[in-house]
Order: C-alpha cells, then sequence, then structure tokens
C-alpha cells in the first residue's frame, strides 16, 4: 500500500513550457485535490475531484487544468509556465465522509 | 482574505515542556477543524482533529482545543519531544450537506524542541 505518490520529486522548467505533474493514490479514496504551498505560506487549494470524471476549481486554479479519468489518477496540468508557479505542489486524497487527508511527497517545480 | 490564522510563525520550547500552538479563525461555518505535522521535503500527515461539538480531543501526548466563540482553538504536545520539531499547520473545514473535504490551511508554525 504505497499511499499517494507523485512524480516528478523535482522539475525545472522555462517560461512557457508545458508539463504535467502525476499523483496516483492506492487507497480507493472517493476525493482527490491538487494544493500548492510557497514559502512561509500555507497549502492553497487549486483544485480537486470528488469521483471520476467530476472536478472543481478550488483557491487558485489560474493556469492549471485537471482531469480525473479514473479513482487512482488526478494529473495536474500546467500549460504556459509563468515564474509566479514555482511552488511545491502537493496532491492529497481522502474517502468522502472523513475530512482527514491523506498527502503525497510533493513536486517541487521551478520556473526559470 | 486569510480565513484561517496561525499568527505566531515560530515556537521553541525546551525538550519534556508543553507545546502550544494557536489558530484563529473567521468563519463562521467551519465545523470541523485538523492538525497537521510537516517535516522537510515530505508532505504533511494528519495529526488530530476536533469537530465544532465537541471542545476537547486528546490522543497520547496530543490534545486539540476548541473555543468555539472565540474563533479559536489550540494544539498541546505534552511533553514535548526533539522528534516534534516540525512545521504544525491548522486547518478548517465546512462539513455540512454538500461535504467537498475542503480543507483551508493556515500558514503554519515552525515548532522546535531543544534537547
Amino acid at each position: 500500500n504505497a499511499g499517494v505518490t507523485q512524480t516528478p520529486k523535482f522539475r525545472i522548467l522555462k517560461i512557457g513550457q508545458s508539463m504535467t505533474l502525476q499523483c496516483t493514490q492506492d487507497m480507493n479514496h472517493n476525493y482527490m485535490y491538487w494544493y500548492r504551498q510557497d514559502p512561509g505560506m500555507g497549502l492553497k487549494l487549486i483544485y480537486y475531484s470528488v469521483g471520476a470524471g467530476i472536478t472543481d476549481k478550488g483557491e487558485v486554479p489560474n493556469g492549471y487544468n485537471v482531469s480525473r479519468s479514473t479513482t487512482e489518477d488526478f494529473p495536474l496540468r500546467l500549460e504556459l509556465a509563468a515564474p509566479s508557479q514555482t511552488s511545491v505542489y502537493f496532491c492529497a486524497s481522502s474517502f468522502w465522509d472523513r475530512n482527514e487527508q491523506f498527502f503525497g511527497p510533493g513536486t517541487r517545480l521551478t520556473v526559470l | 482574505d486569510q480565513q484561517v490564522k496561525q499568527n505566531s510563525p515560530s515556537l521553541s520550547v525546551q525538550e519534556g515542556r508543553i507545546s502550544i500552538l494557536n489558530c484563529d479563525y473567521t468563519n463562521s461555518m467551519f465545523d470541523y477543524f485538523l492538525w497537521y505535522k510537516k517535516y522537510p521535503a515530505e508532505g504533511p500527515t494528519f495529526l488530530i482533529s476536533i469537530s465544532s461539538i465537541k471542545d476537547k480531543n486528546e490522543d497520547g501526548r496530543f490534545t486539540v482545543f476548541l473555543n468555539k466563540s472565540a474563533k479559536h482553538l489550540s494544539l498541546h504536545i505534552v511533553p514535548s519531544q526533539p522528534g516534534d520539531s516540525a512545521v504544525y499547520f491548522c486547518a478548517a473545514s465546512e462539513v455540512g450537506s454538500s461535504n467537498t473535504g475542503k480543507l483551508i490551511f493556515g500558514q503554519g508554525t515552525t515548532l522546535q524542541v531543544k534537547p
């Protein structure tokens, strides 16, 4: 039981490049979330999903897209990377009736 | 608009003493509160939670207190151990009938426990 896994762990992008951050969970959780954490700040919700085929915006969705084709996977897409997207990204998941979210180890992204 | 605030960026305590981490919130619709612990280069891990129908929840060395009228909660760690040194995040959610599990996080407090 690996929990929530994220790839890659680190990535450096040039301005305007695109990439997909991968997230997979093996706990059969219905809900999945993407957060970003900037230095000295808390986690801000980017997008979330309450089930396969259902996604919705969080607090800071601009510049990102998501999809949820399966229960297990919830990839986050950056289409045109900007320096403001330099951050640490965390994926999390939970059961529908529990608020305790389980987090992945994070992806540290730098946009230069 | 910061709905969940942790006004102390850092806290340093001696091993064996009590650590008290504080959190304030502004949204009266929040009815479930959680504390997460985060070590460097790792994701946050769930520590303890409390529902708004309670004013205290205890789990081993960790106790969370909720004061709804003051919109304030605190995490007590007794006794503090060097392994407790980490960043602690307070989080809040509205459970309700349309529960999406969304959490609003505070900025975090870095706890250092000195041997």
